[in-house]
């Protein structure tokens, strides 16, 4: 089955731990981007990918860690600097293309709490 | 400061009749429009798009007017669906932005049978 995935769905830490979060995506994308959605806030960029061993800060990037070793997977690390860490994190993958085409396709979200 | 900026937290509308929802940006810069719906606790979902070099786009049901002058766009649905009862997010990227994605926050709209 195709697409982006990320897991787990739903994940629980206790404060001061560090989590990843993973997505993974088999539809060929080279760009990768991480957001974060909150109660009426929108979504906002942490960190994305345009291409393998590469990554750059988004407009929220303080706590949060990426890494970019295959063009498939761009798991984010969650950590214990990240001051409000509880909300919904999108992953997005998108073609690193010229100018009208650029729509991202989402997954499915990871909701994480942190106690 | 806020780029995108979508003012209606929410709108409701009767089944059968048109949704329009609005959105307005401040960065001159923005060339490519986006819009997207998202289901509670699911990644959103691209509904349509539109490039700066077009004032209209349509797709079935969904169009997308861009107005340049007074940086608007407005997303219409038209018949409105119970099914398209979501949040409706506004999105807008700008050449040479490595294709970020700028978001608005969203207007639920609710659709009544």
């Amino acid at each position: 089955d195709g697409g982006i995935t990320q897991s787990p769905k739903y994940l629980f830490r206790k404060e001061g731990q560090n989590v990843t979060l993973s997505c993974e995506q088999n539809l060929n994308h080279d760009a990768m981007y991480w957001y974060r959605q909150d109660p009426g806030q929108g979504l906002r960029l942490i960190y994305y990918s345009q291409i393998v061993n590469d990554f750059q800060k988004g407009d929220i990037a303080e706590g949060y860690s990426v890494s970019r070793e295959k063009k498939e997977s761009f798991p984010l690390t969650v950590t214990s600097a990240q001051k409000n860490p509880t909300a919904f994190y999108l992953c997005a993958i998108g073609p690193a293309g010229g100018p009208g085409y650029n729509e991202q396709f989402f997954g499915p979200g990871t909701r994480l709490t942190v106690l | 400061d806020q780029q995108v900026k979508q003012n209606s937290p929410s709108l409701s509308v009767q089944e059968g009749r048109i949704s329009i929802l609005n959105c307005d940006y401040t960065n001159s810069m923005f060339d490519y429009f986006l819009w997207y719906k998202k289901y509670p606790a699911e990644g959103p979902t691209f509904l349509i798009s539109i490039s700066s070099i077009k004032d209209k786009n349509e797709d079935g049901r969904f169009t997308v007017f861009l107005n340049k002058s007074a940086k608007h766009l407005s997303l219409h649905i038209v018949p409105s669906q119970p099914g398209d009862s979501a949040v409706y997010f506004c999105a807008a990227s700008a050449r040479g932005s490595n294709y970020k994605l700028t978001f608005g926050k969203g207007t639920l709209l609710t659709v009544n049978p």
